[in-house]
């Protein structure tokens, strides 16, 4: 079966630029995380949907940072006015239920590059 | 603070050697652990995870880990290294009470000589 799927998988942009980012989770599965894993560093926990609730947005590191989830499965990450900080890879998991323990199935990522 | 640390950013070692990778986590509960493997531009792949059955847990590509809560550790071992194992490993943990994010450690790059 399909995997967890990322697009794009690469993606520069100007300073200043908007950007989207997709993530296609393995069907039918509850929940949805985003991490970001900047250069040399372990993944860093962005945020989680629990079908189309966004549970935890602690993560977000500004307000620039926006995720969606309107339909339970496909999710879009978007961040507004990109800054060279932002560059790094962005992983997206789901997981069959969400449950406490529960094994998270990784995409590829999308690597920006922010210049 | 709860935290995972991995000890050795980078770990070389021959083929046919064996492969230890360290974890370390700071809780007051034990919480659920995984080893992830990560290769060029790859995503995360689970070698194996703990939650909270047998504290010798049997991965992928036989690898394997100890869950030692005394010295709440969580190390990986391979008895025999081989060629394609060459990748960068991450200890990861779920905290209960935090959730059901994974919190990473900061990996470490195994290299495998000839």
């Amino acid at each position: 079966g399909a995997g967890v799927s990322q697009s794009p998988r690469y993606k520069v942009a100007k300073r200043g630029q908007d950007v989207a980012l997709r993530c296609d989770p393995i069907s039918g599965h509850v929940s949805l995380f985003w991490y970001q894993q900047a250069l040399g560093q372990g993944p860093e926990f962005l945020t989680y949907f629990q079908n189309e609730a966004q549970l935890d947005k602690s993560g977000l590191p500004s307000d620039r940072f926006f995720a969606e989830r309107p339909e339970g499965s496909v999710s879009t990450l978007k961040i507004q006015r990109t800054q060279q900080e932002d560059s790094a890879v962005y992983l997206c998991a789901s997981s069959l239920r969400g449950r406490l323990g529960e094994t998270q199935y990784f995409g590829p990522g999308t690597r920006l590059l922010v210049l | 603070a709860q935290s995972v640390t991995q000890l050795g950013s980078h770990v070389s070692v021959s083929e046919g050697a064996l492969v230890l990778l360290r974890c370390n986590y700071s809780s007051s509960v034990p919480p659920y652990l995984f080893w992830y493997v990560q290769y060029p531009n790859q995503g995360l792949q689970l070698l194996l995870k703990y939650t909270s059955a047998a504290t010798l847990v049997k991965g992928i590509n036989g690898f394997e880990a100890e869950f030692k809560k005394s010295e709440t550790s969580f190390h990986l071992t391979k008895p025999s290294a081989h060629m394609s194992d060459a990748a960068e490993y991450f200890c990861a943990v779920m905290f209960t009470g935090g959730g059901n994010k994974l919190t990473f450690g900061t990996g470490t790059q195994l290299k495998v000589e000839l």
